[in-house]
């Protein structure tokens, strides 16, 4: 069974503020981690994935993640937060191959306060 | 260069209803895929083409929801009959090849009443 999750709901932070966004992740083989963001109202737009090689992943605005097999995690980070980063951050894994489909974590809202 | 597009946008149904949702993939996808997402659930798998054919049919949803690509650039999902239990927003997404980036259409939200 592959499984994603997201510990936590909701995470609250100033504008100019760090902020890092926590997945874990339990899949029986090669697992391929991406982060999806998705605004109010709108549908999820791609930030990053890891594939393999170097661990930090570079995304758009600004946001990197970093792999860890050994903690099982791929956790998200931005170093200055703006407004409109106000969104859910969703945190998905695919076996790759053939198969294709995402396994999603229940997401994280991202609330930044001015 | 056109993304994902969906129609309608809002739909309202009754109880015991059929309704058909549809998506246009991004132009030359290979892979599309069908998504329910609700507050409790989260993102659930509805169905999974690739090159037009099911690859996944999402298991659970089996029984009423049915989605079908007749053409490498249309598709719907069928649900019949509704249930009030059905009400969610339902995206479509698209990506390029297997494992590539997915991208998602603006979703529908459907209420069943």
């Amino acid at each position: 069974t592959q499984t994603v999750s997201q510990s936590d709901a909701h995470v609250t932070v100033f504008e100019g503020d760090s902020v890092e966004l926590r997945c874990n992740y339990s899949y029986g083989g090669s697992i391929y981690l991406s982060w999806y963001i998705q605004h109010h109202g709108r549908g999820l737009q791609f930030l990053l994935k890891y594939y393999s090689g170097n661990p930090v992943v570079q995304g758009v605005n600004g946001f990197e993640a970093e792999f860890s097999k050994s903690d099982s995690s791929f956790h998200l980070r931005k170093a200055s937060v703006h407004w409109s980063d106000s969104a859910v951050y969703f945190c998905a894994g695919d076996s790759g191959g053939s198969n294709a489909k995402l396994t999603f974590g229940k997401g994280t809202k991202l609330s930044v306060k001015s | 260069d056109a993304g994902v597009t969906q129609t309608p946008r809002h739909e309202v149904a009754e109880k015991g209803q059929t309704i058909i949702l549809k998506c246009e993939p991004v132009s030359g996808h290979n892979d599309l895929f069908w998504y329910r997402q609700t507050k409790i659930q989260g993102l659930e798998l509805l169905s999974y083409f690739r090159s037009k054919s099911l690859m996944e049919d999402g298991g659970a949803f089996k029984d009423r929801f049915k989605a079908e690509m007749l053409n490498s650039s249309f598709s719907t999902l069928k649900i019949q009959p509704t249930e009030p239990k059905d009400s969610a927003v339902y995206l479509c997404a698209s990506s390029l090849a297997g494992g590539a980036e997915q991208y998602f259409g603006p979703g529908t939200r459907l209420t069943v009443l």
